[in-house]
């Protein structure tokens, strides 16, 4: 079983639609990052989270520490959302950054 | 301004010639220094990772190694390339809370 578990695997939304993605993990974490990649491959880190929530533009993140469980919302999709979307963890006994990644949501927002 | 150079793009090479990609960072000191790979359908894995110059920590047995010459210069290396090692390979780094990833390098390997 992958320690870090997505859903849904894709998503496909209307221009202006809420979006939630899902991320839940099954190991002690120190950290839990959100990340957006791009068709062509580069990858952009979004949020680090070790508790409670983070907004940014319309981009938010939240995590339960104790349900092993965090969520990213976008509101107001628009197309230029479209991208994989990447949860992964630092584990609480390796060093910081030695992050175990999800398998990615692939969101597509329609116009 | 903080970046992180990764080349090439892309790269075609046969089973058994030898490879070297190359990631450079700007704008920041000792950082920590990442190789990923990302196969097809799979999530990142990650390859080496180094703390320091010359310090290199493998996390999975493969055809391949990593260098640190240099503080902000991270080498992935083969002397085979066999068919297995195709896929994505992204370079990254990391300081505090700050992670940047490079744009990574697509090996194909025939």
């Amino acid at each position: 079983k992958n320690e870090v578990e997505q859903s849904p695997q894709n998503l496909t939304a209307q221009e202006g639609e809420f979006i939630t993605i899902n991320c839940s993990y099954s190991v002690g974490i120190s950290a839990l990052h959100w990340l957006q990649q791009h068709p062509g491959g580069g990858i952009v880190s979004l949020f680090m989270l070790s508790s409670g929530k983070k907004k940014h533009g319309r981009l938010i993140a939240t995590i339960n520490i104790q349900e092993k469980h965090s969520s990213l919302h976008i509101t107001a999709s628009h197309p230029r959302d479209s991208a994989v979307y990447i949860c992964a963890v630092s584990l609480a006994e390796g060093s910081n950054y030695k992050l175990t990644f999800g398998k990615g949501t692939l969101l597509t927002v329609n116009p | 301004s903080q970046t992180i150079h990764q080349w090439p793009a892309t790269l075609v090479q046969p089973v058994g010639s030898p490879l070297s990609l190359e990631c450079t960072v700007e704008g920041t000191s000792n950082p920590n220094l990442y190789w990923y790979r990302q196969a097809a359908g799979r999530g990142l894995q990650l390859l080496f990772y180094s703390v320091g110059i010359g310090q290199i920590s493998s996390e999975v047995p493969q055809n391949l190694s990593a260098s640190r010459p240099q503080d902000r210069q991270f080498i992935l290396s083969s002397k085979k390339l066999l068919l297995s090692d195709s896929g994505f390979y992204l370079c990254a780094w990391s300081r505090g809370e700050k992670l940047f990833f490079g744009s990574g390098t697509q090996l194909s390997v025939l």
